[in-house]
């Protein structure tokens, strides 16, 4: 079945680097945009990051831009967040989520369990 | 970029209710929106997509209707299951915003 399990998390100093892993499988992970979104502890969802299908195209939240890199290696069916720099507020769930395209529409479905990340001294 | 404004950001209800969560894009996004539930601790997972079509597997008693501006989820007859968070999101451009989300109590 199609499943999307995310890695990486932990607890990180601020000012430190972590990278996240996305592993896909039971679909053709080189066809489909990725993203990433996280969520802060008891507040909402936050859009992060998006890959087209071929890493041609990328583009980010402002609250990221010039910290985080989204990158995929699709021989190996993955989706990367490095995460440079990371603040205090960086402190959240992040999810991979595939983004299924009709049309000019889309929507994200599945998302990843999540991995936690935690940044503090 | 776009803002989604969710109403209300909670709501107390009883089993068997009909309750109506409202979600205001901050420009013009067509039919571009989806709804998303949310149980403690878990992802995510779709509901209704397209403002009005209902995720395969998702039971009828939910419904989604709007376009342009301003858009409801509708659920109907509520079960002990339906008492989560849900989300509205617009795909209409990046980046693809969320709401800030409506918390369904039980009363």
């Amino acid at each position: 079945q199609v499943q999307l399990v995310e890695s990486g998390g932990g607890v990180v100093q601020p000012g430190r680097s972590l990278r996240l892993s996305c592993a896909a499988s039971g679909f053709s992970f080189s066809n489909y945009v990725m993203h990433w979104v996280r969520q802060a502890p008891g507040k909402g969802l936050e859009w992060v990051a998006v890959i087209w299908h071929d890493g041609g195209n990328k583009y980010y939240a402002d609250s990221v831009k010039g910290r985080f890199t989204i990158s995929r290696d699709n021989s190996k069916n993955t989706l990367y967040l490095q995460m440079n720099s990371l603040r205090v507020e960086d402190t959240a769930v992040f999810y991979c989520a595939r983004e299924i395209p009709s049309g000019s529409f889309s929507w994200f479905d599945p998302w990843g369990q999540g991995t936690l990340v935690t940044v503090s001294s | 970029d776009i803002q989604m404004t969710q109403s209300p950001s909670s709501l107390s209800a009883s089993v068997g209710d009909r309750v109506t969560i409202t979600c205001r894009a901050s420009q013009s996004i067509s039919s571009h929106l989806n709804w998303y539930e949310q149980e403690p601790g878990k992802a995510p997972k779709l509901l209704i997509y397209v403002a009005s079509s209902l995720q395969s597997g998702v039971p009828s008693r939910f419904s989604g209707s709007g376009s342009g501006t301003d858009f409801t989820l509708t659920i109907n007859s509520l079960q002990p299951e339906d008492f989560v968070t849900y989300y509205c999101q617009q795909s209409y451009s990046t980046p693809h915003t969320f709401g800030q989300g409506t918390k369904l109590e039980i009363k």
